[in-house]
């Protein structure tokens, strides 16, 4: 059975911290790693990642993902309480003959205090 | 570029009633799949549609089932409604030409009383 593990489940930090967020993931087949930010409803897209070793940055957020030891980062530098929200880290296990699906880990509840 | 939209966006059943669900995906994506959240169980996939066809379908009991029609809305449909049905019911549109990406509707959120 395919399984995504995130840690921490729940981290409170205070604005100006950096924090990492955790991503474990054992699947049979392996497309993507995805990582999104839940705030109330809708889970916004953050980054995707496919290749071993390669970050992607957008702002103050970064991610790295190491397929040989299966697992992922998200870093958030300098945090603002509107950082706070639900990161959810997902595998997309889809082959091209039985179509796409999402596995997702538990999900980290990011606090920020001001 | 218009996202994903689903309707309606709450909902109140009583338990043994029925409940269908809709979601207009990303046009030009013709992948939806649905997603069922709940504090305890997280986000667990329940079925993939393309071109009208069920691809992929997770482990949910058949009360369970959808449809996809041939402008890739989709709906999702509960029967027999249980307690334990409640949840944030998600779609997610998806594009092979697009580089695979998933974008979330803001769900539809079920409640049974």
């Amino acid at each position: 059975e395919d399984k995504v593990v995130q840690s921490p489940l729940s981290l409170v930090v205070h604005e100006g911290d950096t924090v990492t967020l955790n991503c474990s993931y054992e699947v049979t087949n392996f497309r993507s790693l995805l990582w999104y930010k839940q705030e109330k409803k809708a889970p916004t897209f953050l980054f995707m990642l496919t290749s071993s070793g390669i970050e992607k940055k957008s702002g103050r957020l970064s991610s790295i993902l190491d397929k040989k030891e299966l697992f992922s980062i998200l870093n958030i530098t300098a945090t603002q309480t509107g950082d706070s929200a639900v990161y959810l880290c997902a595998v997309d296990t889809s082959l091209e003959t039985s179509g796409s699906r999402l596995t997702f880990g538990e999900g980290t509840q990011l606090t920020v205090n001001p | 570029k218009a996202g994903v939209t689903q309707t309606p966006r709450y909902l109140i059943k009583t338990r043994g009633q029925q409940v269908t669900l809709s979601c207009s995906p990303i046009s030009g994506h013709r992948s939806v799949s649905w997603y069922q959240q709940t504090p305890g169980q997280g986000l667990q996939f329940l079925f993939e549609y393309f071109s009208e066809t069920q691809r992929n379908k997770g482990n949910f009991p058949g009360r369970f089932s959808g449809r996809q029609f041939s402008n890739s809305r989709s709906e999702m449909n509960v029967s027999t409604l249980e307690l334990g049905d409640s949840a944030l019911y998600l779609c997610a549109s998806s594009s092979r030409t697009r580089g695979y990406g998933y974008t979330f509707g803001s769900g539809t959120r079920l409640t049974v009383v």
